[in-house]
């Protein structure tokens, strides 16, 4: 069984700072995908980052990065200088190429305050 | 040019009432998906469809009917409406086999039964 974990429900920080969201997750596959996904109050769902798992290198997009530790089946996200825009629900997600199913985390809600 | 699209993006309807939600996809994908997503955020794949054919049937009751007539579009048809099926419902798609593996959204469609 696949499974995405997200332990923290809400989270705030300020704006201008640094928030680490965390991920684990549980799967057999020896290849596959994890996603950040970013929903805001518009409730569109929004494609934030991606990492493959067999590429050792942390994916980064502009303020976001990853933080992917294999072995340890966790991959959190660091969103550096926080921007009022950023106030979202953000969602780790999980898909292996040999299925089409996405698993999702039961998301954190991020608020950030001016 | 939108790549999901969902209509209606808005849907109210009484208890017992027969509704359905469109889905179209313009990105050349093979695979389309349905979501509901409750009122505590928590996102729940309900069906999956690969070039036209299930894939994916999660314990949902059989009101629920996905129809795929082609590739590019996944409606889901909803009999006799229960309170509970107030929600919000999103679409999807992606690429099978795609190295790239990313899962697409539509904007959603806000159910409320009354």
């Amino acid at each position: 069984a696949q499974t995405v974990t997200q332990s923290q429900p809400e989270m705030s920080v300020q704006e201008a700072e640094t928030v680490t969201l965390s991920c684990t997750y549980d799967t057999s596959e020896s290849n596959y995908y994890l996603f950040w996904y970013k929903q805001p109050p518009s409730r569109q769902m929004i494609l934030v980052i991606r990492q493959e798992a067999y590429k050792q290198q942390n994916a980064t997009e502009n303020r976001f990065s990853v933080n992917f530790q294999k072995a340890a089946k966790s991959f959190s996200l660091k969103i550096s200088d926080s921007q009022l825009g950023d106030t979202a629900m953000y969602f780790c997600a999980l898909n292996s190429p040999t299925g089409n199913q996405f698993y999702f985390g039961t998301g954190t809600s991020l608020t950030v305050i001016p | 040019d939108t790549a999901v699209s969902q209509t209606p993006k808005y849907l109210v309807t009484q208890m017992g009432n027969d509704k359905s939600i469109k889905c179209e996809q313009n990105l050349g994908h093979d695979t389309m998906y349905w979501y509901k997503q409750d009122s505590k955020k928590f996102l729940k794949i309900m069906f999956s469809y690969n070039n036209k054919e299930l894939i994916i049937n999660e314990t949902v009751p059989n009101r629920f009917s996905p129809k795929s007539p082609d590739k590019a579009h996944l409606n889901l048809h909803i009999n006799s409406l229960e309170l509970g099926d107030s929600a919000v419902y999103f679409c999807a798609s992606s690429l099978s086999g795609s190295s790239r593996n990313i899962q697409y959204f539509g904007a959603g469609t806000r159910l409320s039964v009354l």
